[in-house]
C-alpha cells in the first residue's frame, strides 16, 4: 500500500491564481480530511468527508473547496490564492467513524503564495 | 466542544533524560486518545493510542496512560535519544467527529 499520497510536494503561486492539491489513499478508508499547519498554530481542520459524496466544513474553510466523488480521492481547491494561505497542507484518512481508528497522514504539500 | 491542551514548548533535554509532556482533555463522551509525532519535514504518524480509561499505550519506549479521573494522557519516556527530536501532538477522537489536536510540543534532544 502507498498509504496517503499528496501532490505536489511544493508549489509557488501568485496572488489570485487557482490550484488543486491532490490527495489519494489506497486503504479504502471512508473518512478523509484536510489540515493546514502554520508555525505556532498546530493543525487546523479545513474540510473533511465521511464518505464519497459527503463533505463538511472544518475550522478554517474559507477560500477552499472540496469534493469527494470517489472513496480514494479528496482534492482541495484554492479558488483565488491569497498570501494568508501560505502554509503546509496535510491530507489524512482513517477507516471509518467508530471513534477509535488511527488516522494516517500524507507527507504534506508546502504552498507559498506571493 | 471537545478540546485538548498540551504543554507549551519547546522542550530541550539532554540525551538519556526523562521526558514528560503533559496533555489534558475536555470531552463530553468517552473519547479515544492518541499521541502523534512529526519528524522534521514529514507528516504526522501515530506514536501510541488508548481507547478506554486505564489503558496504557506504548511504542518505541514511549508510554501514556488514559486517566479518566484527571482527564489526562501524559506522554513519558525514560531515556530520550537525539532521534526523538520532533513535534509531539496529543489528540482525541469521539465517534465520527474530526480528530481534535493539541497545539503540539517541540522536543529537542541534545547529545
Amino acid at each position: 500500500n502507498a498509504g496517503v499520497t499528496q501532490t505536489p510536494k511544493f508549489q509557488v503561486l501568485k496572488t489570485g491564481q487557482s490550484m488543486t492539491l491532490q490527495c489519494a489513499q489506497d486503504m479504502n478508508h471512508e473518512y478523509m480530511s484536510w489540515y493546514r499547519q502554520d508555525p505556532g498554530m498546530g493543525l487546523r481542520l479545513i474540510h473533511y468527508s465521511v464518505g464519497a459524496g459527503i463533505t463538511d466544513q472544518g475550522e478554517v474553510p474559507n477560500g477552499y473547496n472540496v469534493s469527494r466523488s470517489t472513496t480514494e480521492d479528496f482534492p482541495l481547491r484554492l479558488l483565488s490564492a491569497a498570501p494568508s494561505q501560505t502554509s503546509v497542507y496535510f491530507c489524512a484518512s482513517r477507516p471509518g467513524t467508530g471513534g477509535f481508528e488511527t488516522q494516517y497522514f500524507g507527507p504534506g504539500t508546502r504552498l507559498l503564495v506571493l | 466542544g471537545d478540546s485538548v491542551t498540551q504543554m507549551e514548548g519547546p522542550v530541550t533535554l539532554s540525551e538519556e533524560a526523562f521526558l514528560t509532556i503533559n496533555c489534558t482533555y475536555t470531552a463530553t463522551g468517552y473519547p479515544s486518545l492518541f499521541w502523534y509525532v512529526q519528524y522534521p519535514g514529514e507528516g504526522l504518524q501515530l506514536l501510541l493510542k488508548a481507547t478506554k480509561a486505564d489503558d496504557k499505550g506504548s511504542n518505541k519506549g514511549f508510554e501514556a496512560t488514559y486517566r479518566k479521573e484527571t482527564t489526562s494522557f501524559h506522554l513519558e519516556k525514560g531515556s530520550v535519544q537525539v532521534s526523538d527530536s520532533a513535534v509531539y501532538f496529543c489528540a482525541l477522537l469521539s465517534g465520527n467527529t474530526p480528530l481534535v489536536f493539541g497545539k503540539g510540543t517541540r522536543l529537542s534532544v541534545i547529545a
